[in-house]
């Protein structure tokens, strides 16, 4: 089995800063990496697949980088919108999820 | 696109359970279809796929041989059927869309209902 982990567990930043989480796979997956955000008492959303591709409708502030086994997400300038929790999901094999990553505001 | 999950509850171990998800605003027979669930407090976990025409289907290994899904394409509805249920089942079930046709089951998911809670507990 493909393991994800993300770091770190949680953050707390300012309203403007930038924020980086970092999500690791224990094989090579390729570019096979969707990022999901997920509210308090909501569903996920999907942010970005391929590592990088933007999901339509989501804000240009957020971006996704990497290949092999390590990724990251940014938000370039955290607005209070973007509280919530962050998952990784690789899909090189039988979807497989990271423990996610919530962000706070300061 | 609209994903709408029913049928959750309390239901006692080794008991079983049927959750079903109404689909609207896309061309529901194109498209694979997935269950994700969450334990409380917990990440999520992948459970199932079927493919847009229901021919292929594949489970994650904690619930192979106890889950069952299902979709009726007349009726845009996609269903797991859940037996042998146990404590460790207990979770907010959602049903998600895939980006395509479902046959493969290394894929994401570009669509999320809001979700049904099962919770096993005697």
């Amino acid at each position: 089995d493909i393991q994800m982990t993300q770091s770190p567990f949680s953050l707390s930043a300012s309203v403007g800063d930038r924020v980086t989480i970092t999500c690791r796979a224990n094989q090579g997956i390729s570019n096979s990496l969707a990022w999901y955000q997920q509210k308090p008492g909501k569903a996920p959303k999907l942010l970005l697949f391929g590592a990088s591709r933007l999901e339509s409708g989501v804000p240009s502030r957020i971006s996704g980088t990497g290949s092999g086994t390590e990724f990251t997400l940014t938000i370039s300038s955290l607005q209070p919108e973007d509280c919530a929790t962050y998952y990784c999901q690789q899909y090189y094999s039988t979807p497989g999820f990271g423990q996610g990553t919530k962000v706070e505001i300061k | 696109v609209q994903l709408v999950e029913s049928g959750g509850g309390v239901v006692q171990p080794g008991r079983s359970l049927r959750v079903s998800c109404a689909a609207s605003g896309f061309s529901f027979r194109s498209y694979g279809m997935h269950w994700v669930r969450q334990a409380p407090g917990k990440g999520l976990e992948w459970v199932a796929l079927i493919s847009y025409d229901g021919t292929k289907k594949y489970y994650g290994d904690s619930v192979k041989g106890r889950f069952t899904i299902s979709r009726d394409n007349a009726k845009n509805t996609v269903y797991l059927e859940m037996n042998s249920l146990k404590t460790e089942d207990t979770a907010v079930y959602y049903c998600a869309k895939d980006p395509v046709g479902g046959v493969v089951v290394a894929t994401w998911f570009d669509k999320w209902g809001q979700g049904t809670l099962v919770t096993v507990s005697s």
